[in-house]
């Protein structure tokens, strides 16, 4: 089956670097995005990997190994407001997508 | 432009009554998602509609969930004899083509309870 595990719980001080990692279990796949869900709100993309390699997009950026079945978003320069729940998603043929089970971030001050 | 939009955003019902759940997607979206959340975990697919293909319907949990797509555009869940466990946020998202491009783009949500 297809699967993605990524850590429950994250915790940040305000101005680091944190890294969100995802591994996942697939036969197959278009690509790995990222969504971000703040408390009561919609998912919202942030980023999507077809290829390997490193995808930025502000203080935002992605990763994705399909030789080692594993992605990370990675947020710089953290803020206050970036506390809320990351999902990694594999975009997959049939064009299914499925969810891992999300990452909440907490930063501090 | 307008967004995902969603209706009605808060339904409590009564266990094994039917309720319908709406979608209205970006505007010229071909691809239509439906998910469930239940509280504090992940997205569960449910069903999905790429323009006038067959739905895929794999993810849909018993016979008592069913989804129509009507004119490429709207789309409604019902869900029938509603149980308690059918509690949670029902989501739906659309995007451009579903051709594995990664960015779908979410409604705010129905919160359903079953009481």
């Amino acid at each position: 089956g297809q699967s993605l595990e990524q850590p429950s719980e994250v915790t940040a001080v305000e101005g680091a670097i944190v890294q969100i990692n995802c591994t996942y279990q697939t036969s197959g796949f278009y690509g790995l995005s990222w969504y971000q869900q703040h408390d009561g709100g919609a998912p919202t993309f942030l980023s999507y990997n077809a290829l390997d390699g490193l995808e930025e997009t502000g203080r935002f950026s992605s990763f994705l190994s399909r030789s080692d079945s594993y992605g990370y978003l990675l947020l710089q320069e953290l803020q206050m407001k970036d506390s809320a729940s990351y999902f990694c998603a594999l975009n997959t043929g049939g064009f299914k997508t499925i969810f891992g089970a999300g990452t909440r971030l907490f930063v501090k001050a | 432009g307008a967004g995902v939009s969603q209706s009605p955003s808060n339904k409590v019902t009564e266990k094994g009554k039917d309720v319908e759940l709406r979608c209205d997607p970006i505007s010229g979206h071909t691809a239509l998602y439906w998910y469930r959340q239940s509280l504090g975990q992940g997205l569960e697919f449910l069903i999905y509609f790429q323009g006038n293909s067959a739905p895929d319907k794999s993810g849909l949990p018993s016979d008592r969930f069913s989804a129509e797509r009507t004119g490429g555009s709207v789309s409604t869940l019902t869900i029938q004899r509603t149980q308690q466990e059918d509690s949670a946020v029902y989501l739906c998202a659309s995007s451009p083509s579903g051709l594995g491009g990664g960015e779908q783009y979410f409604g705010p949500g129905t919160r359903l309870t079953v009481t």
